[in-house]
């Protein structure tokens, strides 16, 4: 089973709302990632989680706030969002980050949440 | 950090015709490269990559050949098919760093 699934897959917001993006996997991967993707551009990475905490936070604004509840699940909290920040939200996950042989390893990517903030 | 140029931008081929796809990074670190296929709405998905350890993998129609000393790599796929049209992205540093991606159309 090489599924990540997320839900919702559409998401409308107001600017004022509180919503959640939910994302599960069950192939036992120690990492997991949200992504922000606009239309025909390349997948931003915006938060890791390794072992169930965050080691990679790419300078994204405090209104996205990421959870790891446990090792199969992870939220992204949404909260006073604006218009641009809609686009699709990918979850991926993937095998030990920090094992001493690591050199990077396969992606696995859900199919992603349409958010769009009105 | 890593820095992924990816060119073409946008790539029309014709069906049958072969395609070429190249990207550079920057850290000399980097020694893992994926290639992601992206169909219109849908999430991006492996479909080649390749370690620093060799220097050329194959998978049927597509192909992929890694350069560590001049910091390139590239997807060749050949006998272009319309459902090839889509937009590919490489990717480097651990897999996490994008390339922009090219929007590979095949017109039959």
């Amino acid at each position: 089973d090489t599924e990540v699934t997320q839900t919702p897959k559409h998401l409308v917001m107001g600017m004022t709302n509180k919503k959640s993006l939910k994302c599960e996997q069950h192939m036992g991967h120690r990492a997991m990632y949200w992504y922000k993707q606009k239309a025909k551009k390349p997948p931003e990475l915006m938060f890791v989680y390794s072992y169930e905490k965050l080691s990679i936070n790419e300078s994204v604004p405090s209104r996205f706030s990421p959870e790891c509840p446990n090792s199969s699940l992870l939220n992204l909290h949404l909260h006073a969002l604006q218009p641009e920040d809609s686009a699709l939200y990918l979850c991926a996950s993937s095998q030990d980050p920090t094992g001493p042989s690591f050199s990077g390893n396969t992606i696995y990517f859900g199919e992603g949440s349409w958010l769009t903030v009105v | 950090g890593e820095n992924v140029e990816q060119h073409p931008s946008t790539l029309s081929v014709q069906e049958g015709d072969s395609a070429v796809i190249k990207c550079t990074y920057s850290d000399s670190a980097s020694n893992y490269f994926p290639w992601y296929k992206q169909e219109l709405g849908k999430r991006p998905q492996l479909i080649i990559d390749i370690r620093s350890n060799v220097g050329e993998k194959k998978d049927q129609r597509i192909a992929v050949t890694l350069n560590k000393t001049a910091k390139h790599f590239s997807l060749h796929i050949t006998e272009t098919q319309p459902e090839d049209s889509a937009v590919y992205f490489c990717a480097a540093l651990l897999g996490l760093t994008f390339g922009k991606g090219t929007d590979l159309i095949n017109q039959p």
